[in-house]
C-alpha cells in the first residue's frame, strides 16, 4: 500500500547535537512537507518542497533544515541551533489530484535529554 | 495568506449527544476546498471529511456531517451520536485550488467524551 514512512518513531537528543528525521514516501507525489506538533497544539510548518531539489522555509524553519535529491524522501535535519526540539514531528504530503486531501505519516517523537 | 481559524480548544460532550465544533477561515479565493483531520492519542492523522467550495451540498460521513457556510467563511463539524472513540483532536484545514500545495491547518478543538 502507498504511503509516508516516518522514522524513527522516538529519537532522543543530546545538547548540542544534530538529529535527522526520516520521511519517505511511495505515493509518486511531488509536495512534501514538515510539521511540528508541541504538547495540545496545533500544526506549525516547518519546510516543504514542491519538486525535487527545491524546498521554502515555512513558520517556523529557525534551526532546521532539509534536503530533497529525490521525489520519495524529504529528511528533517534538527540542528543544535533549534532551541527549544522537543516536540512530535509530522510528515505530510498533499494528493497531487486538486483538492485531494493530505497525507501524514505517524510521526516521530524527537526529545532532548 | 489564508488562515484557519478553531475559536474552541476544548469541548466536551455526552456519549450518544452531539457535538458541533466551529472553524473558520479567511480567503480572496472562490475555489478552494475544506477538511476535518482527527487525531487521536496515537496521533495519526485521520481524514474525516471533506467539503469542495463550489458544491453547496453539506458533506456527511456516516455521524459527522458538516454546516458550510460559504458567505461566512464557516466549517463547523457536527458528530451526532458521539462514543468514546471520538474522544480525540480535531483539526480544521483548509487547502487552495489554485495552488495546490497551499495548505493550512486551524489550531485544532480537543474534544472529550464523558460516558
Amino acid at each position: 500500500d502507498g504511503g509516508i514512512t516516518q522514522s524513527p518513531k522516538y529519537l532522543f537528543r543530546k545538547e548540542g547535537q544534530n538529529v535527522t528525521l526520516s520521511c519517505e514516501q511511495n505515493l509518486n507525489h511531488d509536495a512534501m512537507y514538515w510539521y511540528r506538533q508541541d504538547p495540545g497544539q496545533g500544526l506549525r510548518l516547518i519546510y516543504y518542497s514542491q519538486i525535487v531539489n527545491d524546498f521554502q522555509k515555512g513558520d517556523i524553519a529557525e534551526g532546521y533544515s532539509v534536503s530533497r535529491e529525490k521525489k520519495e524522501s524529504f529528511p528533517l535535519t534538527v540542528t543544535s541551533a533549534q532551541k527549544n526540539p522537543t516536540a512530535f514531528y509530522l510528515c505530510a504530503s498533499p494528493g497531487r489530484v486538486k483538492g485531494a486531501p493530505v497525507y501524514f505519516g505517524e510521526g516521530s517523537w524527537l526529545t532532548v535529554v | 495568506a489564508q488562515t484557519v481559524t478553531q475559536s474552541q480548544p476544548e469541548m466536551s460532550v455526552q456519549e450518544a449527544e452531539t457535538v458541533t465544533l466551529s472553524c473558520t477561515y479567511d480567503t480572496s479565493e472562490s475555489d478552494y476546498y475544506l477538511f476535518w483531520y482527527k487525531q487521536p492519542p496515537s496521533r495519526q492523522m485521520i481524514l474525516v471529511i471533506r467539503q469542495e467550495a463550489y458544491k453547496q451540498q453539506n458533506a456527511t460521513e456516516n455521524r459527522f456531517s458538516v454546516n458550510f457556510q460559504k458567505a461566512a467563511k464557516s466549517f463547523s463539524l457536527k458528530i451526532s451520536d458521539s462514543q468514546l472513540g471520538d474522544a480525540a483532536m480535531y483539526f480544521c484545514a483548509y487547502r487552495s485550488a489554485d495552488n495546490n500545495n497551499d495548505m493550512r491547518f486551524g489550531a485544532g478543538t480537543r474534544l472529550t467524551v464523558k460516558p
